[in-house]
């Protein structure tokens, strides 16, 4: 069966730090694989996501990147947090085409707090 | 980009109601999925739909896709406390990105035991 793990589960940083959370899926190949920020308030903002190995998309300009440098391996960065920052952050993936290919399925996401 | 309608924004009902919750788009969609959030989790998928008129139930949940493609609504039958959280829909847009879903901003469900 397929999971997926996020890393650190809590993070606590200073403004202008940089920042590394990661994503790892387990039990499939050549995934979607996305980032999400969830602010207080509910809503599940798409950031980045991915269709392979160093190919990203991004959805809203702003001071994060992505990258993908192993098939089920998607990574977020920062080299200078913002207190805007702060949230929720989950990954997902979902299956790269069949008839499912809509499901996306969601780690159990990093709470970032920037201070 | 496109937006989804959902509601209500919250609910607050006894143990042993039902619920009910409902999105809907200006827009058609293919796909129309349910997921709930447990608080400081990741959201959990429970119910996928993938043709128009579908019917889908998982346990005490009942899920449909609207006929017109533009909405979805979900049910709970005799709600229990476990089922506070955040109920979100979420939708793949006919002719958009194969990649990419909709989702609305969430309802949460407070049940009162």
């Amino acid at each position: 069966s397929q999971t997926i793990h996020q890393w650190p589960a809590t993070l606590v940083q200073p403004v202008g730090s940089p920042l590394s959370l990661e994503c790892t899926v387990e039990g499939t190949s050549n995934p979607n694989l996305y980032w999400y920020r969830q602010a207080a308030g509910r809503g599940l903002q798409l950031l980045f996501y991915s269709v392979g190995i160093g190919q990203i998309s991004s959805e809203v300009p702003q001071n994060l990147s992505a990258s993908r440098p192993q098939d089920r391996q998607f990574i977020l960065s920062s080299k200078k947090l913002l207190l805007s920052d702060s949230g929720f952050y989950l990954c997902a993936w979902n299956v790269h085409g069949g008839t499912s290919h809509n499901e996306q399925f969601f780690g159990p996401g990093t709470r970032l707090t920037v201070l | 980009g496109q937006q989804l309608n959902q509601s209500p924004q919250s609910m607050f009902i006894q143990e042993g109601e039902d619920v009910s919750m409902n999105c809907t788009s200006s827009s058609i969609f293919n796909t129309w999925l349910w997921y709930k959030q447990d608080p400081g989790e990741g959201p959990v998928l429970l119910i996928a739909l993938y043709k128009a008129g579908e019917l889908t139930s998982n346990g005490r949940l009942t899920a449909q896709f609207g006929i017109t493609r533009k909405d979805s609504f979900l049910n709970i039958s005799a709600s229990i406390p476990s089922d506070v959280g955040i109920y979100f829909c979420a939708g793949q847009h006919s002719g958009g990105s194969n990649y990419k879903l909709t989702f609305g901003k969430g309802t949460l469900l407070t049940v009162n035991p």
